[in-house]
């Protein structure tokens, strides 16, 4: 079944610095569509951005990821964390599977001054 | 603010006891669906609705919880008889259609703790 792998469940680091949050996915279907979640605490969970599309950088509120179907990847980026920055990350698939997204596990960016 | 209202914000139960909570996913949304965010902040999906029917449910819902979404009434899901291991974060999510690309809107959530 389809899979996302996030590899890092905690990322550390300083205001300013660059981000970037690594997910991986597994699907047999070749028209996989990639999201990324935010979830500040005591929020809800909304979309940050998503893509379907090979190779296109997508860009939202200072981010982007980019839709590598070769290696089957869509990591988070943005060029210069903000303290505001931290929060949960949660990248998800959906592909003609089912009904329902899958959700990897979830990577927490916390930014420090 | 989240177009999905869910209700209440928290809920306390002891062992052994029912737990209900219960969702309005956002306006023209067919797809409900509710995910249990557990201690290690992993989504566990556990059941899914179009309209009022059952698309897709885990084991661990149908033992011991269930959950409808009935015509003009909110949806629900009801623990019949709590444990320990039920205490988490029960976010509710709509969907507009059953696409690929049709991305979720999530509610705030009903963090249970059972006591």
């Amino acid at each position: 079944g389809d899979s996302v792998t996030q590899k890092e469940g905690l990322v550390t680091l300083t205001e300013g610095l660059p981000v970037m949050l690594n997910c991986t996915y597994q699907t047999i279907y070749s028209n996989a569509f990639l999201f990324w979640y935010v979830h500040y605490l005591n929020e809800s969970p909304r979309l940050l951005l998503k893509s379907s599309t090979d190779n296109k950088r997508t860009e939202h509120q200072g981010f982007h990821a980019t839709l590598h179907k070769s290696s089957s990847s869509f990591h988070l980026q943005k060029s210069s964390a903000q303290l505001s920055d931290s929060a949960l990350y949660y990248c998800a698939l959906g592909s003609n599977m089912g009904y329902k997204l899958t959700f990897g596990t979830g990577t927490s960016l916390l930014v420090d001054p | 603010n989240s177009k999905v209202i869910q209700t209440p914000r928290y809920l306390v139960k002891g062992q052994g006891q029912k737990a209900k909570m219960r969702c309005i996913p956002e306006k023209g949304h067919p797809v409900v669906f509710w995910y249990q965010q557990n201690k290690n902040n992993e989504f566990k999906f556990l059941i899914n609705f179009q309209n009022q029917e059952v698309l897709q449910q885990i084991d661990m819902t149908e033992k011991r919880f269930s959950a409808e979404c009935p015509s003009n009434s909110p949806c629900s899901l009801e623990i019949q008889s709590s444990e320990a291991g039920d205490s988490a974060l029960y976010l509710c999510a709509s969907r507009k259609g059953q696409g690929r690309d049709s991305d979720y809107t999530f509610g705030s959530g009903t963090r249970l703790l059972v006591i």
